[in-house]
């Protein structure tokens, strides 16, 4: 069984530039979500994405946006970056909707945005 | 939104000893979720958890749904259980998930 792998796990931008992480979710998962963690908090959920819709989001502007592929895999692009977004961004899935289910949780994305 | 509160914020032991950490919670969840953040950041999963009591090896986790509080048990305390842990829980009102503030563990030898 194939974990939550995300790439990159280093990234570097500049203020105002746009950036997109990736995710591919564990083998049988169908639904992703995506948190951000500042340094010495918890992790802040940003969106859930499931059968290729969003479906839940967290307080983020709309320059957080996302997309889920048919192999329920997944992308977080962030435009006009802003120093605050400098974070380690976390992707987990999951394998059913609502209800209860239990996330599993890739290593994370470490970005700084200079 | 549903308030996350965990105790204490930070905790040191003596390798070998046990402890108890608290997860308040301040609405009806779906889900709870107890995770350990190595010092990499990568968050590992301990225990699904919304209702009950359950065992892994030195660790146990017990939730009281009704009453909106979880606890997780570490036993014999080793150097390698430094670090983070959180609780998270999914609200039932929406698929939303929120992560506690977390307790700073460190266990010296």
């Amino acid at each position: 069984e194939t974990g939550v792998t995300q790439s990159p796990t280093h990234l570097i931008k500049t203020r105002g530039q746009q950036v997109t992480l990736r995710c591919s979710s564990q083998s049988g998962h169908n639904t992703v979500s995506w948190y951000q963690q500042a340094l010495g908090q918890g992790p802040q959920f940003i969106f859930q994405y499931y059968r290729e819709e969003e479906n839940g989001r967290g307080n983020f502007p709309p320059r957080f946006s996302g997309l889920q592929f048919p192999n329920y895999s997944s992308e977080l692009n962030v435009n006009a970056l802003e120093l605050d977004d400098s974070a380690l961004y976390l992707c987990a899935s999951s394998s059913s909707l609502g209800g209860g289910y239990e996330q599993y949780f890739g290593p994370g994305t470490r970005l700084t945005v200079t | 939104g549903i308030q996350v509160e965990q105790s204490p914020p930070d905790l040191i032991l003596q390798e070998g000893a046990n402890s108890t950490l608290r997860c308040n919670f301040s609405d009806s969840v779906n889900n709870l979720q107890w995770f350990h953040q190595n010092p990499w950041g990568q968050l590992i999963n301990l225990f699904y958890i919304p209702s009950g009591t359950k065992q892994n090896g030195r660790l146990s986790a017990t939730t009281v749904a009704t009453e909106r509080y979880s606890l997780l048990y570490i036993s014999s305390s080793q150097t390698t259980d430094s670090g983070v842990y959180f609780c998270a829980v999914e609200v039932r009102t929406g698929n939303q998930f929120y992560f506690g503030t977390g307790t700073s563990l460190t266990v010296i030898p």
